[in-house]
């Protein structure tokens, strides 16, 4: 069965980056695109990004650029998320998702997700 | 603010009809397939409807989904109190070459 496992919770100081990983199982690796997505508390859903680990490429929102990576590694199957230069209002649980179809310009949706991780940011 | 406007909440009865409602332009929703998540508290979002319409495996027909123009309507039907979650529209934006959600609805079942 198709699985994503998360690396568990984060406290981390402004300032200070994080690195999430994701897990797949269940599935060929190469074969879907992995999605970033956050939820503030109180907040809705927020895309932040997608990688294509057939290739690397990636594709990051606006409002993440230049401070957000991610990676992926075949031998384990895993994608991983970087983000630097955490401020207060990056709080918020960040679950990675499978896509279903695999459009690159007409990304989603989302049919597999990672259980969440929970970032806190404080000094 | 989110690009997909929904309204916050919507309420209704154990067996009645609710619809959700999912309101974009022409770069997201006019142009782009929407698909809708459940996501109940505690639990990871699941998805109900994708390509506008379709059901994934599993997703009872309780459930069904629509779009017309630059709006998308989901619809539920013999609501039950295991329904009570948020639910969030989501399309691709192709002006801002990413996904966008909706601020979610939170359905009350009375």
């Amino acid at each position: 069965q198709v699985q994503l496992v998360q690396s568990g919770a984060e406290v981390k100081k402004p300032g200070a980056s994080v690195k999430i990983s994701c897990k797949t199982s269940g599935y060929t690796f190469t074969k879907y695109y992995i999605h970033w997505v956050r939820q503030a508390p109180g907040q809705g859903l927020e895309w932040m990004g997608v990688v294509n680990p057939s290739d690397d490429t990636t594709k990051y929102a606006e409002k993440f650029q230049g401070r957000i990576t991610f990676t992926t590694d075949t031998s384990s199957n895993t994608v991983s998320m970087e983000l630097s230069s955490l401020g207060s209002e990056d709080a918020a649980v960040y679950s990675c998702a499978r896509d279903l179809v695999g459009r690159w310009l007409q990304l989603g949706p989302f049919d597999y997700w990672g259980q969440g991780t929970l970032l806190t940011v404080s000094s | 603010q989110s690009v997909l406007t929904q309204s916050p909440s919507v309420s209704a009865a154990p067996g009645q009809r609710v619809t959700i409602s999912c309101s974009g332009g022409n770069s997201n929703i006019g142009n782009n397939y929407v698909s809708w998540y459940q996501h109940l508290p505690g639990t990871v979002p699941k998805l109900l409807i994708y390509d506008n319409s379709k059901r994934p495996s599993g997703i009872p027909d309780r459930f069904s989904g629509s779009r017309s123009g630059t709006s998308a309507t989901l619809g539920i039907t013999g609501l039950q109190t295991g329904d009570e979650a948020d639910y969030y529209c989501a399309t691709y934006d192709g002006s801002l070459s990413g996904v966008v959600f909706g601020g979610g609805t939170k359905l009350t079942v009375l």
